[in-house]
């Protein structure tokens, strides 16, 4: 992997309860998003950053929240996990703007369950 | 709102050649891309189509119609690694936000 790591890589966690997401990257990319994936949904953008402290919502932000207080960490927190949250997770990064974002680099994912 | 239509199954027998389409319809264009994901796996990019035309990477091409908004993606000489599902992706602003296709899963048979 091009130096993207996502914790936790699977979590069963239940209704309610509060969960948090970490994706790290060592390529000291200035883009990071946070991508789900569903069945028959493809991969749907719930929130992207660009910069430190720099972020903006995607296609499915409700009932998500993200944080960036350094380049290299991007966190995606579920304040109030609900079922309709499990799925699949992905962080990605991108090099620059523009024709750049169209090339992205997948973290691993990370699959929640939520009960 | 942005839409991206791609075929869900494609069936092909390895040394073969397929094409996966997808039409879009967004209000925006800057940029069609390609990205591959076996079973269990991340996402890969395969290619970018910012122009008309035709691009390509091996046995992978990758084309473009503007103005019919519509593209393919061709794999050449199938072989039973390119079992995966293939996505197209729409950036529909010049902002950094990519729009996905809901994906076309390849099996390759021998």
């Amino acid at each position: 992997d091009a130096g993207i790591t996502q914790s936790p890589r699977h979590k069963v966690t239940e209704t309610g309860t509060p969960v948090t997401l970490r994706c790290h990257q060592t390529e000291n990319h200035r883009y990071m998003y946070w991508y789900r994936q569903d069945p028959g949904h493809g991969l749907r953008l719930i929130h992207y950053s660009y910069g430190v402290k720099d972020t903006d919502k995607g296609e499915v932000s409700d009932g998500y929240s993200v944080s960036r207080s350094k380049t290299e960490d991007f966190l995606l927190t579920l304040e109030s996990a609900t079922s309709s949250q499990t799925s699949v997770y992905f962080c990605a990064i991108s090099e620059s703007a523009g024709s750049g974002a169209n090339v992205l680099t997948f973290g691993a994912g990370s699959r929640l369950t939520v009960l | 709102g942005q839409s991206l239509e791609q075929p869900s199954e494609v069936t092909a027998v390895e040394g073969a050649i397929v094409q996966i389409n997808c039409t879009y319809q967004t209000s925006g264009f800057y940029g069609l891309s390609w990205y591959q994901q076996h079973d269990g796996g991340a996402p890969t990019f395969l290619s970018y189509n910012a122009l008309d035309g035709l691009e390509e990477t091996g046995r992978f091409s990758s084309f473009l119609s503007r103005s019919d908004s519509y593209g393919y993606l061709l794999l050449q000489e199938l072989q039973m690694k390119d079992s995966a599902s293939y996505f197209c992706a729409v950036r529909e602003d010049a902002g950094n936000m990519l729009t996905f296709g809901g994906g076309t899963r390849l099996m390759v048979k021998p």
